[in-house]
Formats: C-alpha cells, structure tokens, sequence
C-alpha cells in the first residue's frame, strides 16, 4: 500500500498569516491526491482533487501544488474558520490511503 | 441540496454483526459512486471500500475483506455497510461519502457518520 506521510503533525498560526502544509508519497501517484479540513465532531470537506482542482465552493485562498512526490496545501491569509485537522489522501490507485493529519490552530 | 443521511449510533457486543445505512438525497442516486470510511476515535481515515448504485459493483479494501459488506437499494437510494464479527477494533466512526460518476477515489461529499461501539 502507498503510504502517506504528512508534516508537520500540527502548526499554530495567526489571522492572516500564510500556512503550508506537506504530503509525501512512498511512492509516485502523479498527481492523484486530495486535500481534505476536517473540524473536531465533523466530517472531512473535500477542499482539493488532482494535486490543484479546488472543490465546489472552496474558497481561493485555498492552493494545491505538487513537486515530485511531495505535495503542498497553501493557506493564504490564514482566517478562523480555517482551524481543524487537514488530511491528504492519493486516489491513484486503490487501496486510497490518507496521510496521519495536520492540526492547524488559530 | 445533495444530503446523506446516516444511522444512528450502534452499542454491539463483541461477535455479532452491524448493519448501518446511508440515505441519499438531492441527486440520482444510481449516477454516482459511494464510499465508506473508517476513522477511528482520535485517529485518522481508512477508506473501506465502495459501491456502484447503477449495477451494484464492488470493490473493497483488501484489510476489509471478509469483514465488510456493501450493498444498496435502489427503491429507496440507500446504501449499506454490515461489518461482522465485530471486536474492539472495529469500534469507530464510519462514514458514506459520494464521489464522482465514475470511481475516481476522491470523496466528494460526506455523511455526517455512525459511531459503532463494540462492548460486552
């Protein structure tokens, strides 16, 4: 199975500042992975597919890159209903494994 | 307004079996994929497997194989997850997910999850 290796595991911020968070592949998915926030007592909300298609209604701050096997989510100008837990997941070929999660705090 | 409407929490025993149910609303039920997902309290995600409501195709995570069971019912656009022999580890939350029209494994829009607890 592809393993999903996040980092860090968990980041404060401040209001406005800018966030990136990192994914790595054991292996490579092209650029099959998604982006996903995820609030305490909540479902996860997909933000990103395809390394950098934003999801329906996904405000732009929001950014997907990949370089490699490694992928980044950019948060520009940090807001506070931007707080949760972030998870990448590659969807290139099953089974889809996600990585271990971000926190972000405000 | 695309809803996925889940079952209740289930307090099961250790052996038997659960089935839980995911209702679709505010799309064709038979035009899109749906997965299931597996997050452990505190812990992260595991997709389980997925089901194809137009001709019932399945395909599952090899880890839970044996274990669980999709199925759906077209009548009434709702999807079913039964997990059997349950133990400890089987205790989560588990969540139905619509994807895209075709498997495309990215999960589009979630339910809101059922909370299974296994205990004597």
């Amino acid at each position: 199975d592809i393993q999903m290796t996040q980092s860090p595991a968990s980041l404060s911020a401040s209001v406005g500042e800018t966030v990136t968070i990192t994914c790595r592949a054991s292996e490579n998915i092209y650029s099959y992975l998604a982006w996903y926030q995820q609030k305490q007592g909540k479902s996860p909300q997909l933000l990103v597919y395809n390394a950098k298609t934003l999801a329906e209604g996904v405000p732009s701050r929001f950014s997907g890159s990949r370089s490699g096997t490694q992928f980044s989510l950019k948060i520009n100008s940090l807001q506070p209903e931007d707080f949760g837990i972030y998870y990448c997941q590659h969807h290139y070929d099953t089974p889809w494994t996600f990585g271990g999660g971000t926190k972000v705090e405000i | 307004e695309v809803q996925l409407q889940q079952s209740g929490p289930e307090l099961i025993k250790p052996g038997a079996s659960v089935k839980m149910s995911c209702k679709a609303s505010g799309y064709t039920f038979t035009s899109y994929v749906l997965y299931w997902v597996k997050q452990k309290p505190g812990q992260g995600l595991e997709w389980i497997g997925y089901i194809n409501p137009y001709n019932d195709d399945t395909k599952y995570n090899k880890k839970f194989k044996g274990k669980a069971t999709l199925t759906s019912y077209k009548s009434s656009s709702t999807a079913f997850l039964e997990l059997s022999s349950l133990t400890s580890d089987d205790s989560a939350v588990y969540f139905c997910a619509k994807g895209t029209a075709r498997a495309t494994g990215w999960f589009v829009y979630w339910g809101q999850g059922t909370l299974v607890t296994v205990s004597a």
